[in-house]
């Protein structure tokens, strides 16, 4: 089955900061992998998506840009961080024969 | 993509039965129905999903309606674990297919 390693659970960082949030993937080859974010009482947002290495599709226009180094990883980048960027981020995957999709247990990034 | 509506929230009560709805009237024919649950502060995990024929797995069970414009999803005996924000999502079967989320249910199950 798969798993996804998302790290840190919780980070705070100061508005102006760089951001970088790493997504590994085991369990699987060739996933197709996701960024969501979860701002406080909302729901799920489509940042990113990936359907192979260097292969990058964004959802919507913000701060933000994701990258794909290897097969299964997933990189979430800020060069500047605004308030807004706030939220629970959370990455992905959907991999081989599975219908379903894996997510990891995200991270709490609160901008201040 | 196709729009899924599901009512806000429900309650339930500990070990009754909990069905929860959704409608999908433009759903295409090549769309599956996915259902998700999210747990406070947890990412979503993957509960069922189907096509056309009803589907059970040892968490839920899926009733698909014939004409494919609602279903239902079906929990057997609610506990306190299973108090969630559940989500109906329809997703086509394309390779780089996507699960758009909505707001879906807030299911409180009390004692």
């Amino acid at each position: 089955s798969q798993t996804i390693h998302q790290w840190p659970a919780t980070l705070v960082q100061p508005v102006g900061s760089p951001l970088s949030l790493e997504c590994t993937v085991e369990g699987t080859s060739n996933p197709n992998l996701y960024w969501y974010r979860q701002a406080a009482g909302r729901g799920l947002q489509l940042l990113f998506y990936s359907v192979g290495i260097g292969q990058i599709s964004s959802e919507v226009p913000q701060n933000l840009s994701a990258s794909r180094p290897q097969d299964r990883q997933f990189i979430l980048s800020s060069k500047k961080l605004l308030l807004s960027d706030s939220g629970f981020y959370l990455c992905a995957c959907r991999g081989g024969h599975s219908y379903g999709y894996t997510f990891g247990s995200g991270t709490r990034l609160t901008v201040v | 993509d196709a729009k899924t509506t599901q009512p806000n929230s429900m309650e339930s009560n500990e070990e009754e039965p909990v069905h929860l709805p959704c409608n999908h009237s433009t759903i295409s024919g090549t769309d599956y129905i996915h259902w998700y649950r999210q747990l406070p502060s947890q990412g979503p995990e993957y509960v069922i999903h189907g096509l056309t024929s009803n589907v059970n797995n040892r968490m839920a069970s899926l009733a698909i309606a014939e004409d494919r414009k609602s279903s239902t999803l079906i929990l057997h005996r609610a506990t306190l674990r299973d108090a969630a924000v559940y989500y109906c999502i329809l997703r086509y079967t394309g390779t780089a297919s996507k699960l758009t989320f909505g707001t879906g249910t807030r299911l409180q199950v009390t004692l």
